[in-house]
């Protein structure tokens, strides 16, 4: 079975650092992009980034460039999202997600089940 | 950055009846549109790919259509499960390929 499994909901205090894990199984990790989605507590979806586990060719939304590190190691086939100095409006659901092609962007049709990120002093 | 533009924010509809969902690009994205929903509590479905092809195991009663700018998804007949949120997303060329803001589809 194709699957994205996140870890486990987060609450952490404002400047702390915090790396999220989303690992991938059932299929091919290093051909697929994974994209990291926020959704902040009743809104919509906002696209972050993506990467290719494959090379580590990573692309960022104008947003989110310089405000979270996006990484893999496709050894463990694991992608990652990173955060040095978290704020309160960190404080959101992210999914990580995978396009239903090899290669390519076409939607996302594998999600991971989310992770909760709280940050609150 | 493809603004991606969705109408109307919310929308009331009667079992039974149809919805029409619409979202707009800020510039043409060819026929890259992909559709979503999300229900309260669940990460989001891929329903429609390439502004018309149905997902595996979506019904028939989701269709999407459009290309360029403007796109439209349908629901033809609402089930009590389809009351959810939707969202439109463009995957047209190198990222970023934004999300819509959404539609709520609820209970009239």
């Amino acid at each position: 079975e194709v699957q994205l499994v996140q870890s486990g909901a987060e609450v952490k205090k404002p400047g702390e650092s915090l790396k999220i894990s989303c690992k991938g199984s059932g299929y091919s990790f290093t051909s697929f992009w994974i994209a990291w989605v926020r959704q902040m507590p009743g809104k919509g979806l906002e696209w972050m980034g993506i990467i290719y586990p494959g090379d580590s060719d990573t692309r960022y939304s104008p947003s989110f460039q310089g405000q979270v590190t996006i990484s893999a190691d496709k050894s463990i086939t694991t992608a990652y999202l990173q955060w040095s100095s978290l704020k309160a409006s960190d404080t959101a659901m992210y999914y990580c997600a995978r396009p239903r092609g090899s290669g390519g962007f076409i939607g996302f049709d594998i999600w991971g089940q989310g992770t909760m990120v709280t940050v609150s002093s | 950055e493809i603004v991606m533009t969705q109408s109307p924010a919310t929308l009331s509809v009667s079992p039974g009846e149809r919805a029409t969902l619409s979202c707009r690009a800020s510039q043409s994205v060819s026929s890259d549109l992909a559709w979503y929903q999300q229900k309260p509590g669940q990460a989001p479905r891929l329903l429609i790919y390439g502004a018309s092809t149905r997902a595996t195991g979506i019904p028939a009663r989701f269709s999407g259509s459009g290309s360029g700018t403007e796109f439209t998804l349908t629901i033809s007949s609402l089930q009590s499960e389809d009351f959810a949120v939707y969202y439109c997303q463009q995957y047209n060329g190198w990222p970023p390929h934004p999300f819509g803001g959404g539609t709520k589809v609820e209970i009239k």
